[in-house]
């Protein structure tokens, strides 16, 4: 069974630009959930997508923002790129229901110069 | 939000046993997580406990539950190099099992 898949695994973005990452959840998972990780604030939860709603959402600005497919694959979008937006963005997956793990991927190193 | 708290740094030698240890605040946590990330690499599941458990063990790992004190700890026997890693505790509450608050990692040293 193929894990959780994120595109790309690495890219360098200018400020002001924007970026897209992609994720594509382990098979027959139907939830979706990204989070930042930073050395110096950890791993931040962005939001969480179900059946291509959002269902929850965490402390990020408007700038980010996500959605996912008819076949559970979510994007992310980042706009007006920041420096401090520098960091691994990691996508997890899980079943629904009480008591089910994510799942996650490798992540998209993003460096914002 | 949720706090939960880990120590950032523990080394021991390969073969010890290595204790991690993790706190958290949240009453309702219903699950309790461990993840291992190696260099450049995501989050790996290593084990999870349900909140009514006290202990679970899975061959070298061993999870440890003081729900009184909101205390976990991941005990790993005869610590390999290999597992050299940074090790995240992480718990969802009862109010949304979806959405999971990580603790700030502890960087595993392990010496040959």
């Amino acid at each position: 069974k193929a894990g959780v898949t994120q595109t790309p695994r690495y890219l360098i973005k200018t400020r002001g630009q924007q970026v897209t990452l992609s994720c594509s959840p382990i098979s027959g998972h139907r939830s979706v959930s990204w989070y930042q990780q930073t050395p110096g604030q950890g791993l931040q939860f962005l939001f969480e997508y179900f059946s291509e709603t959002q269902r929850n959402k965490g402390n990020f600005p408007g700038r980010f923002s996500g959605r996912q497919f008819s076949n559970s694959r979510s994007e992310m979008n980042v706009s007006t790129l920041e420096l401090g937006d520098s960091a691994l963005y990691l996508c997890a997956s899980s079943l629904v229901g009480r008591g089910n793990t994510i799942y996650f991927g490798e992540g998209s190193w993003l460096t914002v110069v | 939000g949720e706090d939960v708290e880990q120590s950032l740094f523990l080394s021991v030698r390969e073969g010890d046993s290595s204790v991690i240890n993790c706190t958290y605040t949240d009453s309702s946590s219903t699950y309790l997580y461990w993840y291992k990330q190696e260099p450049g690499a995501g989050l790996q599941l290593l084990t999870y406990i349900f909140s009514n458990m006290d202990m679970k063990q899975d061959q070298r790992l061993t999870v440890l539950l003081n729900k009184k004190d909101k205390h976990l700890s991941l005990r790993i026997a005869d610590t390999q190099t290999g597992d050299s890693a940074i090790y995240f505790c992480a718990e969802t509450p009862s109010y949304n099992f979806n959405k999971f608050y990580f603790g700030s990692g502890t960087k595993l040293n392990v010496k040959p």
